[in-house]
């Protein structure tokens, strides 16, 4: 199967609430990417991880990376409306961008 | 910084014709710009890496007569889809990056292709 993998595929949660999302991986890594796409757009880079940081922030969004694991997650506190959009984790074998299936993440206001 | 565009944003074509992607850096200079392709409700699936002044790099199973690609500039690559089938219709993304292959891709817009 395809290099990073990501669960839930589906996510709807209500405004206010968090939203965490996993993204699990086969090989080594430099580094982990995260990336936001809003329905028919480009993709939005939200924060790289690299292999040697367990933990990273930006504003309201928290990723971990496990390396042991071979997985990571990605939190998004006190959701909003415009934080719907599919979420995408890259990883980059042979320096190349591998992207996940995506999780779908739907914020009901 | 670090813009990306793509152009046109989308196109619908007849069965047969051939199909012209630009994929342009606008603030900074690109060593290596990415293609990829997305079906509906899938990710991304990277077709072939262009290098300024040399020939791409196919993935496997992307055909590279069909998919031309030409990165005559350090802000330009461009993407033609040859004798377009309605099952080449996807959403075709473009992605450039500054410096070394593990610096911070930045993804244009996307192009939305539709073959009749």
């Amino acid at each position: 199967s395809q290099q990073g993998e990501e669960d839930p595929q589906a996510l709807s949660i209500q405004e206010g609430e968090n939203a965490t999302m996993n993204c699990s991986y086969k090989t080594s890594i430099n580094n982990l990417q995260w990336y936001r796409q809003n329905s028919g757009r480009g993709l939005v880079h939200l924060i790289l991880i690299r292999s040697n940081e367990r933990e990273k922030h930006s504003g309201r969004l928290r990723v971990t990376l496990d390396t042991s694991k071979k997985s990571s997650s990605l939190l998004i506190t006190a959701s909003r409306a415009a934080d719907t959009a599919s979420y995408f984790c890259a990883t980059d074998p042979s320096n190349k961008l591998t992207f996940g299936g995506g999780t779908r993440v739907l914020v009901k206001p | 910084g670090a813009v990306v565009s793509q152009h046109p944003s989308w196109v619908i074509c007849k069965s047969g014709t051939s199909v012209k992607i630009e994929c342009r850096s606008l603030d900074f200079q690109a060593t290596t710009m990415f293609w990829y392709r997305q079906f509906p409700k899938q990710s991304l699936m990277l077709m072939a890496t262009s290098n300024e002044g040399s020939k791409a790099t196919y993935e496997q199973g992307v055909e590279k007569d069909k998919f031309l690609i030409n990165h005559a500039s350090l802000t330009l690559s461009t993407l033609t889809v040859t004798s377009a089938h309605p099952e080449d219709s996807s959403f075709y993304i473009c992605s450039a990056i500054a410096g070394g292959l593990t610096d911070t891709q930045y993804f244009g817009p996307g192009t939305r292709l539709t073959v009749l």
